[in-house]
């Protein structure tokens, strides 16, 4: 069965420098969710879309910013990278808030 | 608000003995519960899940039950095997299904 996928699998970005994220949710999933998980953390809620229109927003800097496309994947997009901003970050997609399922992530590390 | 506390870690047990993770969650209403799997360097993984009160979700010798008159999700295993060896998340889903409140994941190390 098809899973949520998400690119890159590794980033490695500068200080002040730009990322973009991507998620591909599993086939007729209307709801994309954004997660960060720090080192040895739990993952945090960072922003969601419902039908590409954001659904709900958690503990997202202002320097980060997401959306959901036409054919429903999504992006989020980092700027102006902190040291801080080194995590693992997680897409998940659900259908109407059922099933939901989790990609593998992305694991950003900012140097 | 919706929260979920999880037991501390980190867990050390021997082959074959019986595993407990307590869970337990505050939450408006009556949300989903589910215990999540994160093995070294990967991405979270669904163990099991529980949409209502009563019900009990299973997987992989993995049991946990809706107990909503005392608001908990424990996780149990009869027999743990080393394979079992990672972090453990419970976790709820809010009514509109918008958002999952972690806990802060439990470590288990299986050893032979």
């Amino acid at each position: 069965a098809a899973g949520v996928i998400q690119s890159p699998r590794h980033l490695i970005k500068e200080k002040r420098e730009t990322a973009t994220l991507k998620c591909y949710p599993i086939p007729r999933h209307d709801t994309v969710y954004w997660y960060q998980q720090g080192p040895g953390q739990d993952p945090q809620f960072l922003i969601s879309f419902y039908e590409k229109m954001q659904s709900d927003k958690g503990s997202i800097p202002d320097r980060f910013s997401a959306q959901q496309f036409s054919d429903y994947h999504s992006e989020l997009n980092m700027s102006s990278l902190e040291l801080g901003d080194s995590a693992l970050y997680f897409c998940a997609s659900s259908l109407g808030g059922d099933g939901y399922t989790f990609g593998s992530g992305t694991r950003l590390t900012v140097v | 608000g919706n929260s979920v506390t999880q037991m501390e870690g980190p867990v050390t047990l021997s082959e074959e003995a019986f595993l407990t993770i307590n869970c337990t969650y505050t939450a408006t209403g009556y949300p989903s519960l589910f215990w999540y799997v994160q093995y070294p360097g990967e991405g979270l993984q669904l163990l099991l899940k529980a949409t209502k009160a009563d019900d009990k979700g299973s997987n992989k010798g993995f049991e946990a039950t809706y107990r909503k008159e005392t608001t908990s999700f424990h996780l149990e295993k009869g027999s743990v095997q080393v394979s079992d060896s990672a972090v453990y998340f419970c976790a709820l889903s809010n009514l509109t299904g918008n958002q999952f409140y972690f806990g802060t994941g439990t470590s288990l190390t299986v050893i032979p």
